[in-house]
């Protein structure tokens, strides 16, 4: 089955970090282009980065600096790295999968990971 | 960045009827402009891609068209299940924003 599960959202306190995961089947995410998406509870979707097939990574200005994507061939991972959490960080966490052309859409999503930020 | 706007924010219709969701962006977009429905609880789902394909099982009650800046998506006969809230997002640059949503309510 073609899926995404997404892992590793919880509780932390701000300034702390957290690493997210996206478990992929039925496809390999190193040959997508694959993004993490974040919702806040009540808003509206927030696209927050993307990594090319060839490595190239982009982020949203709201993370930049403080979060990486980045993915492992070996168990066929996506992975968000977010340092330095502030408390408008708090959203539940999706990623998705892109097709292989620039511009393609999001036509795979996991169920998301809820992150909150807070003392 | 470009910036995209919907209108209108919500929505109030009854099942049958004919509903018309815009999609504004901040500059030329060509047709890079995707349409995505979510209901509460649940994930995003992709519904029209490039500002006019079907995406693959989604009803053909809904359709998309525009280019350039200016993007509709329509939706006719309406069903139970269409009340949820819909995204338009813009795949033209390497920041690929949304619009902040229309909620589709029953009337």
């Amino acid at each position: 089955e073609v899926q995404l599960v997404e892992s590793g959202g919880g509780l932390v306190q701000p300034g702390g970090s957290l690493r997210l995961s996206c478990a992929a089947s039925g496809f390999t995410v190193s040959s997508n282009y694959m993004s993490w998406v974040r919702q806040a509870p009540g808003k509206g979707l927030e696209w927050v980065s993307i990594i090319y097939t060839a490595g190239s990574t982009y982020y949203a200005d709201s993370v930049k600096g403080r979060f990486t994507i980045s993915t492992d061939n070996s168990d066929n991972t996506l992975y968000l790295q977010m340092n330095t959490l502030r408390a408008d960080d708090t959203a539940v966490y999706y990623c998705a999968r892109h097709g292989t052309i620039f511009g393609d859409p999001l036509d795979l999503w996991g169920q998301g990971t809820l992150v909150t930020v807070s003392s | 960045d470009i910036q995209m706007t919907q209108s209108p924010s919500a929505l109030s219709a009854s099942v049958g009827d004919r509903v018309t969701i815009t999609c504004r962006a901040s500059q030329s977009i060509s047709n890079y402009l995707h349409w995505y429905q979510q209901k509460p609880g649940n994930a995003p789902k992709l519904l029209i891609y490039a500002a006019s394909n079907l995406q693959r099982g989604v009803p053909s009650r809904f359709s998309g068209s525009g280019s350039g800046t200016d993007f509709t998506l329509n939706i006719n006969s309406l069903q139970p299940e269409d009340f949820a809230t819909y995204y338009c997002q813009q795949s033209y640059t390497t920041q690929y924003t949304f619009g902040q949503g229309t909620k589709l309510e029953i009337k």
